[in-house]
């Protein structure tokens, strides 16, 4: 089985503009949620998506927005970055919105830094 | 409001020194208790799954066992390729809930 893929794997961005992560689900996977990961920080929630529509959004500003795609994949888009918005941005799929066992398969991520 | 504190922050043994590292959560509704592990740049690492208080989960040198408050990651005689740092996140019973994660204990085994 495929695992769950993202790209890039870095980017570097100025402050005051935007940036698109992508990720494709683990095969058999509907459900796609997005975190960030500061430096020494465990993943903080983003937004969860559920056959194409978001069904749950944690503490973050609407410059925060994403989308999912019939195939399940799904991107991440950030507007107006901060130097605040530097981190690992994990992407993790999952059957179902998170049943079963394994919870969610995560990604390697993709390192965003904003200068 | 949902939360997961794990302790200590950081750990260093000695290669074959075992140890436990621990979960404090508070959820309501406990649904799951899941550890992962994660190395340097890289995303997390499903290692168990807990369910109810008493279960325990064992897979080569970690053990995993969970009690209404806590769960313990029990590391036995480990090996410098166990370091990594280990996460713990509860999950909620209630509607479309996410993964609450805490901050993860960075384990270092000295050979």
């Amino acid at each position: 089985e495929t695992g769950v893929t993202q790209s890039p794997t870095h980017l570097i961005k100025t402050r005051g503009q935007q940036v698109t992560l992508r990720c494709s689900s683990q095969s058999g996977h509907n459900t796609v949620s997005w975190y960030q990961q500061a430096l020494g920080q465990g993943p903080q929630f983003i937004f969860q998506y559920y056959r194409e529509e978001e069904n749950g959004r944690g503490n973050f500003p609407p410059r925060f927005s994403g989308l999912q795609f019939p195939n399940y994949s799904s991107e991440l888009n950030v507007n107006a970055l901060e130097l605040d918005d530097s981190a690992l941005y994990l992407c993790a799929s999952s059957p179902q919105q998170g049943s079963g066992g394994r919870g969610y398969t995560f990604g390697s991520g993709t390192r965003l830094t904003v200068v | 409001e949902d939360q997961v504190t794990q302790s200590p922050e950081a750990l260093r043994l000695q290669e074959g020194e075992s140890s436990s590292l621990n979960c404090s959560y508070t959820v309501s509704g406990l649904r799951g208790l899941f550890w992962y592990r994660q190395d340097p740049g890289k995303g997390p690492e499903f290692l168990f799954t807990l369910y109810s208080a008493g279960e325990e989960k064992e897979k080569e040198r970690l053990k995993a066992t969970l009690t209404k408050k806590e769960s313990f990651l029990h590391i036995t005689a480990p090996k410098p390729e166990d370091s990594a740092t280990y996460l713990c996140a509860a999950r909620a019973t209630s509607g479309n809930t996410p993964l609450v994660f805490g901050k993860g204990t960075r384990l270092s085994v000295i050979a």
